[in-house]
């Protein structure tokens, strides 16, 4: 059965360095999404990405964030300078459609933790 | 700002016993809600969906009931089984705002042998 990845499962950084979450999405998807859960917390929405640019954002997708699909088949998640708040899991996810009535497929997260 | 509650963080149930998990949402904007399923150190696994024009989806021993006057959906498993202790995300979109999916805070189901 096709699944999402993740590279890698642990990333552990110093505050300040830049980080590169990995993911490999479903290879028929088209819409590709990165979410995070910070510990104890609920998941939640940073960014969308269709036809190689971001469709949507949310707040917590500030300028020390950036993601790319650099060879139609990686989609990263860069953090430039990473704080010690930005320690979490996130998860990459890909859907085949667009709109709402489709559900997104999530990887196994990379649980990021920034010392 | 929670749109999506679920507000019990646990729930513990027999084996064989239904489990029934809740969850509310604020913005009427919704039209589409979706069960996640997650065990430790894995990704988030879609479950079961529902659009708000109608009001049960049914699949195999899932269940999902929709309420839309009072902003509520409860996830219904029967019968529990061991297999399916795991935390359970409620999620919305709303058509017009994208593909985001916002999440309730999750249900930590424990099904007891």
């Amino acid at each position: 059965e096709p699944e999402v990845t993740q590279t890698p499962s642990h990333q552990v950084t110093q505050m300040g360095q830049e980080v590169i979450l990995r993911c490999v999405p479903i290879s028929n998807h088209l819409y590709f999404y990165w979410y995070r859960q910070i510990l104890g917390q609920k998941v939640e929405f940073l960014v969308s990405f269709y036809n190689n640019e971001i469709s949507e954002k949310s707040e917590i997708f500030d300028d020390q964030f950036s993601v790319e699909r650099p060879d139609g088949s990686n989609f990263t998640l860069k953090i430039r300078s990473t704080k010690l708040e930005d320690s979490a899991m996130y998860f990459c996810a890909s859907s085949l459609s667009r709109g709402p009535d489709t559900e997104a497929f999530f990887g196994q997260g990379t649980r990021l933790t920034v010392v | 700002d929670q749109q999506v509650k679920q507000n019990s963080p646990s729930l513990s149930v027999q084996e064989g016993r239904i489990s029934i998990l809740n969850c509310d949402y604020t913005n009427s904007m919704f039209d589409y809600f979706l069960w996640y399923k997650k065990y430790p150190a894995e990704g988030p696994t879609f479950l079961i969906s529902i659009s708000s024009i109608k009001d049960k989806n049914e699949d195999g021993r899932f269940t999902v009931f929709l309420n839309k006057s009072a902003k509520h959906l409860s996830l219904h498993i029967v019968p529990s089984q061991p297999g399916d202790s795991a935390v359970y995300f409620c999620a919305a979109s709303a058509r017009n705002y994208g593909q985001n999916f916002v999440f309730g805070p999750g249900t930590r189901l424990s099904v007891l042998p």
